[in-house]
């Protein structure tokens, strides 16, 4: 069955920068598009892009331009979001999700989400 | 951006009970319209797509419908397990842009 594999919680410094994983399993990994989103508390959930396995192509929400980079690593059916320049903003529950249903948009698929928090 | 205005914010209803929540997009989204169910301490998980295709392996009682700004998500007879949160999502157009979320409660 489609599994959808992140890594774990993350305590980081304002400042730095950390790199989510997210393994995929149980399907062709190029065949679909893989989205990110954002959940927190006040702010609900939020898009944050969008990448395409196959070409590499990415799309994001203006919002997260510079703040996130999606890549993926085909060899190991592993998409990556890397968040920059971090802030206690930043701090929230972050999924990935695979497009299914032949659209890129229509998650079928989360994975169990990764909990970020920065703090000094 | 399109804004996605989700009522009631809270719902509380008794077993059995007929549920309706409610979408409106601030433009019509041509039925690119998705409702997602996040029961506490996990993933959200797809119940409906395109305003009324069920996902598979969800019970026929969820339901959607609704076009241009306007979209629902019923639940027939509501059910103990049905306790969560549900969202909606349009993907009309970027960036994709959730409702802030109903909070259902067994009353």
């Amino acid at each position: 069955q489609v599994q959808l594999q992140q890594s774990g919680a993350e305590l980081v410094k304002p400042g730095t920068s950390v790199k989510l994983s997210c393994k995929a399993s149980g399907y062709t990994f190029t065949s679909n598009h893989m989205n990110w989103i954002k959940q927190t508390t006040g702010q609900g959930l939020e898009w944050i892009g969008i990448i395409n396995p196959g070409s590499g192509g990415t799309s994001y929400n203006v919002k997260f331009k510079g703040k996130a980079t999606l890549t993926v690593d085909k060899s190991s059916s592993t998409a990556f979001m890397q968040l920059s320049s971090l802030t206690p903003e930043d701090s929230a529950v972050y999924y990935c999700a695979r497009g299914g249903y032949g659209s890129p948009y229509v998650m079928d698929a989360w994975g169990q989400g990764a909990s970020v928090t920065v703090s000094s | 951006d399109i804004q996605m205005t989700q009522s009631p914010s809270f719902l509380s209803a008794s077993v059995g009970d007929r549920v309706t929540i409610n979408c409106k997009a601030s433009q019509n989204i041509n039925k690119y319209l998705d409702w997602y169910q996040q029961k506490h301490g996990e993933a959200p998980k797809l119940l409906i797509y395109n305003t009324n295709n069920l996902q598979t392996g969800i019970p026929s009682r969820f339901s959607g419908s609704g076009s241009g700004t306007d979209y629902t998500l019923t639940i027939s007879s509501l059910q103990p397990e049905d306790v969560a949160t549900y969202f909606c999502l349009q993907h009309s157009s970027r960036p994709l842009t959730f409702g802030s979320g109903t909070k259902l409660e067994i009353k």
